[in-house]
């Protein structure tokens, strides 16, 4: 059994641009969580997919913005980055229902 | 404002020492998550409670959801410094909703 998976692990880029990062689900889980953390502070809960479908989220703006493929795995798209969005990104996957969750080991994201 | 409030915030301790930690909400929650975060890593899952006034117990750690489901503890008894990490408390509403609290960082001294 994989564990949860998130590439790249560091990226940089400059405010503006757009960014993708990608999480691969623990195998044979259908749910994926994304979490944006900022140092010191605990996750914030950004979206869930749920078999390709958006079935959650929290308060971000729409420039945050997701995809579950067929074998759900995911990405998190964020459009014109701004300083503020430099942040550990964690996704986590779980099974429906049961309410436990899986953390990758994120993707550390720093926009200049 | 943080929908799950932790305390205490930092906590440094001496090996064997007992220590407990909070996790506070004026919200109902469906269940409640504890993991425990080191520098750089995701977190890990150390426990998930569901029922009201549920125990849990892991080796050292004892986990207690209250009775309303709106708070939690984390109880540590004789800790050591591998215990050593951030804490986290975290609830489900709606089953597809979580909240985090802000973290516990503890410190066990040798």
């Amino acid at each position: 059994e994989t564990g949860v998976t998130q590439s790249p692990t560091h990226l940089i880029k400059t405010r503006g641009q757009q960014v993708t990062l990608r999480c691969s689900s623990q195998s044979g889980h259908n749910t994926v969580s994304w979490y944006q953390q900022a140092l010191g502070q605990g996750p914030q809960f950004i979206f869930q997919y749920y078999r390709e479908e958006e079935n959650g989220r929290g308060n971000f703006p729409p420039r945050f913005s997701g995809l579950q493929f067929p074998n759900y795995s995911s990405e998190l798209n964020v459009n014109a980055l701004e300083l503020d969005d430099s942040a550990l990104y964690l996704c986590a996957s779980s099974l429906r229902g049961p309410e436990t969750q899986y953390f990758g080991p994120g993707t550390r994201l720093l926009v200049l | 404002t943080q929908l799950l409030e932790q305390s205490p915030q930092f906590l440094s301790i001496q090996e064997g020492e007992n220590l407990t930690v909070y996790c506070n909400s004026s919200s109902v929650f469906s269940s409640l998550q504890w993991y425990r975060q080191e520098p750089g890593e995701g977190p890990v899952l150390l426990v998930t409670v569901v029922t009201g006034g549920e125990v849990k117990k892991l080796k050292r750690l004892t986990f207690q959801f209250g009775d309303a489901r709106k708070d939690s503890s984390l109880h540590i008894t004789a800790a050591q410094p591998g215990d050593t990490g951030l804490y986290l408390c975290a609830g489900a509403r709606n089953f597809n909703k979580f909240y985090f609290g802000s973290g516990t960082k503890l410190n066990v001294k040798p």
